[in-house]
């Protein structure tokens, strides 16, 4: 089946430290990839996205590259934020010809910014 | 800006019991699923519906749970016999029809199995 591996546990990078979470994702199909942000107490929020190979997810400094031949989608930021603490979810879903439309996520990176 | 709603936002049962998760999705989406997440563990998919009928299941929807769209804004998940391990978040998210693939959750509801 669909799975997706990510960086595994917590990151403690500083303020204004740069970041890379890594995920790698394997499934039989072309899928579209998501990164989403899960903040205490609430549900994830979709933070990016890519729908086909070579795209680039944008959102709040973040970037994520759809890379097929990689079979990866690692988030990056160049300068992080103590508000961007967070718990970050890679997931992919399938095309929609499968007629499926679960989300697979990965395990979740919690990111804690330090001041 | 529209969101997925859920009620209750905790709810304690006794294991065996019958418990009633409810959700109101965004009013111009068409998909909706149900998520769990055990505490500290990722998101895992339950189940989606659209026109009214379950149009995919994991293993985990097993006999024990049912959805429902009993009305044209509200969408549950039933759970016919609690079990310890069914404590958990149980996310509802929906998404419109077409090509764009997100899905938006609602804020989750927590079950706690005693």
């Amino acid at each position: 089946g669909d799975s997706v591996v990510q960086t595994e546990g917590q990151v403690l990078p500083s303020e204004g430290d740069s970041l890379i979470v890594n995920c790698s994702y394997e499934t039989t199909q072309y899928p579209s990839l998501f990164w989403y942000v899960q903040y205490p107490g609430e549900g994830p929020q979709l933070h990016l996205k890519a729908m086909k190979a070579n795209d680039k997810g944008r959102n709040k400094g973040f970037e994520a590259m759809y890379r097929k031949e990689t079979t990866s989608f690692h988030l990056e930021k160049d300068s992080v934020q103590e508000s961007d603490s967070a718990v970050y979810f890679c997931a992919l879903s399938c095309p929609m010809d499968t007629g499926r439309r679960a989300l697979t996520f990965g395990s979740g990176t919690r990111l804690q910014v330090q001041p | 800006e529209p969101e997925v709603t859920q009620t209750p936002s905790h709810q304690v049962t006794q294991m065996g019991q019958e418990v009633i998760l409810r959700c109101v999705p965004i009013s111009n989406h068409l998909y909706f699923y149900w998520y769990r997440q055990i505490l500290g563990q990722k998101v895992e998919f339950l189940v989606s519906f659209y026109n009214n009928e379950i149009s995919e299941k994991s293993e985990i929807f097993d006999d024990q749970f049912s959805v429902e769209r009993p009305d044209g804004s509200n969408f549950t998940l039933k759970i016919r016999s609690t079990k310890l391990e069914d404590s958990a978040m149980y996310f509802c998210a929906s998404s419109i029809q077409g090509n764009r693939r997100e899905q938006f959750f609602g804020p989750g509801t927590r079950l706690t199995v005693l």
